[in-house]
């Protein structure tokens, strides 16, 4: 298994709602990161967990709350969110230690968030 | 994270060779080049890495320099399927503050 999977595809949901992203790999990777995509512009990265702990939070507001149950799966909670949240949502992960040098990253395919 | 240039769009056309260049000058020791594509309402996808003078695979060349302040990604003979977005990233991430760790990203558009 060489992918990356998350769940759901797409997501609408109001600004009063709890919902949460999910992200699953299977391929040993030790450590996983969210990242936040608007149209037509670069990745912009979120949370990294590195064997199961939070490693990097890019000052997320706390809307945002990142959830590593064990090392294959990653969640991303989300409450009260606002229409400014909506973007492309990407897990990613990585078998390379996160601040390696050569790390490369395997990502899933997005979860498309849209904030009503 | 080493800071990186790219053009911000390319034009081509079928069959031909695409070359993009990445500025990344302030690249450390143990930096590698890595380049990602990434279609549109996808995940970002590897390429191909590099750490010194020359790496090719089955889908690209990239091509760096002794100095490594530079790399070119080369996409021979591209195909309509080859138009995407590409990153150039240099380096690992690093702690807080580093809210960008891609660059602006090359979009390339195949003509027939």
């Amino acid at each position: 298994d060489t992918e990356v999977t998350q769940t759901p595809k797409h997501l609408v949901m109001g600004m009063t709602n709890k919902k949460s992203l999910k992200c699953e790999q299977h391929m040993g990777h030790r450590a996983m990161y969210w990242y936040k995509q608007k149209a037509k512009k670069p990745p912009e990265l979120m949370f990294v967990y590195s064997y199961e702990k939070l490693s990097i939070n890019e000052s997320v507001p706390s809307r945002f709350s990142p959830e590593c149950p064990n090392s294959s799966l990653l969640n991303l909670h989300l409450h009260a969110l606002q229409p400014e949240d909506s973007a492309l949502y990407l897990c990613a992960s990585s078998y390379g230690a996160v601040h390696s040098g050569a790390n490369v990253l395997t990502f899933g395919a997005g979860s498309r968030l849209t904030v009503l | 994270l080493a800071k990186t240039t790219q053009p911000i769009s390319m034009d081509s056309y079928e069959g031909q060779e695409v070359n993009i260049t990445c500025s990344h000058n302030n690249i450390a020791t143990n930096d590698y080049i890595t380049w990602y594509q990434q279609f549109p309402s996808q995940g970002p996808r590897f390429i191909i890495q590099g750490y010194k003078t020359k790496v090719t695979n089955e889908v690209a060349s990239l091509f760096i320099p002794a100095d490594r302040k530079s790399s070119t990604l080369s996409l021979p003979r591209v195909s309509l399927s080859d138009t995407a977005v590409y990153y150039c990233l240099a380096g690992a991430i690093k702690a807080a503050g580093n809210k960008l760790t891609f660059g602006g990203g090359t979009r390339v558009l195949v003509k027939p």
